[in-house]
C-alpha cells in the first residue's frame, strides 16, 4: 500500500507566478489535511478537505490561496501570485475518515519544498 | 484555544545517552497527543500517541505518558543512537486539526 504521493518534491517559482501542489492520499482515504512548515517552526494547518468538499479552510490565507479534491485524482493546493513569504514546505495528509475519534491519526507525505525567486 | 510547546533546541547527545524531550499544551476538551519524527528531505512518521490521560505510547524504545495534571507529554528514550538524529514534534489533535510544536532537532554523535 502506496503511502501518501505528493509531488513535484521541490518546485521553483519566481514572484507572480502560479505555484500548483499535489497530493495523492494513501489508497481508500478520502480525507486530505495540508499544513504549511515554515522554516524553524512547526507544521501549521491549512485545511481540510474531503473529496468535493471543503470541510475547514481556517488556517488558510483568504487571498491567493485555494485547495480542491476532486471526485478524481489528487488534492491540488494552488497558490496564485506567489511571493517570497510563501516560500515554505507544504505537507499534505489523509486519513480514512475524520480524525476526531480514537483512531485519529494522520498519514503525512514527503512534502512538496516550494521556493519563490 | 489549542496549542502545544516543546522545549527548544537543537539537542545534541552523545550515543547511549538519556534522552528527554518536554512537551506541554493547551487544549480545549480532551486531547490525543503525538509524537511524529522528521528525518531530513522527509515527511513526518508516527513515533507513538496517547489518546487518554494516563496512558503511555512507546515505540521503538520511545516513550511517553499522557499527564493530565500536569498538561505534559514528554518524550523520553533511555539510550539513543545516531539513527534517532532528527527532528521531533509534540502535537495535539481535539477534532479534525492538528496542532504542532515547533520541533526540536537531535543530533546524536556517536
Amino acid at each position: 500500500n502506496a503511502g501518501v504521493m505528493q509531488n513535484p518534491r521541490h518546485l521553483v517559482r519566481r514572484r507572480g507566478q502560479e505555484a500548483r501542489l499535489r497530493c495523492s492520499p494513501m489508497k481508500g482515504h478520502s480525507h486530505v489535511y495540508w499544513y504549511r512548515q515554515l522554516p524553524e517552526e512547526g507544521l501549521k494547518f491549512m485545511v481540510y478537505l474531503q473529496k468535493e468538499n471543503i470541510i475547514d479552510e481556517s488556517g488558510m490565507p483568504k487571498e491567493r490561496f485555494s485547495a480542491e479534491f476532486p471526485k478524481e485524482g489528487p488534492s491540488i493546493l494552488r497558490i496564485q501570485q506567489v511571493v517570497r513569504g510563501d516560500s515554505a514546505a507544504y505537507f499534505c495528509a489523509s486519513s480514512p475518515r475524520g480524525t476526531s475519534g480514537r483512531k485519529n491519526e494522520q498519514f503525512f507525505g514527503p512534502g512538496t519544498r516550494l521556493t519563490v525567486l | 484555544g489549542n496549542s502545544v510547546t516543546q522545549m527548544e533546541g537543537p539537542v545534541t547527545l552523545s550515543e547511549e545517552a538519556f534522552l528527554t524531550i518536554n512537551c506541554t499544551y493547551t487544549a480545549t476538551g480532551y486531547p490525543s497527543l503525538f509524537w511524529y519524527v522528521q528525518y531530513p528531505g522527509e515527511g513526518l512518521q508516527l513515533l507513538l500517541k496517547a489518546t487518554k490521560a494516563d496512558d503511555k505510547g512507546s515505540n521503538k524504545g520511545f516513550e511517553a505518558t499522557y499527564r493530565k495534571e500536569t498538561t505534559s507529554f514528554h518524550l523520553e528514550k533511555g539510550s539513543v543512537q545516531v539513527s534517532d538524529s532528527a527532528v521531533y514534534f509534540c502535537a495535539l489533535n481535539t477534532g479534525n486539526q492538528f496542532y504542532f510544536g515547533t520541533g526540536t532537532s537531535l543530533t546524536v554523535i556517536p
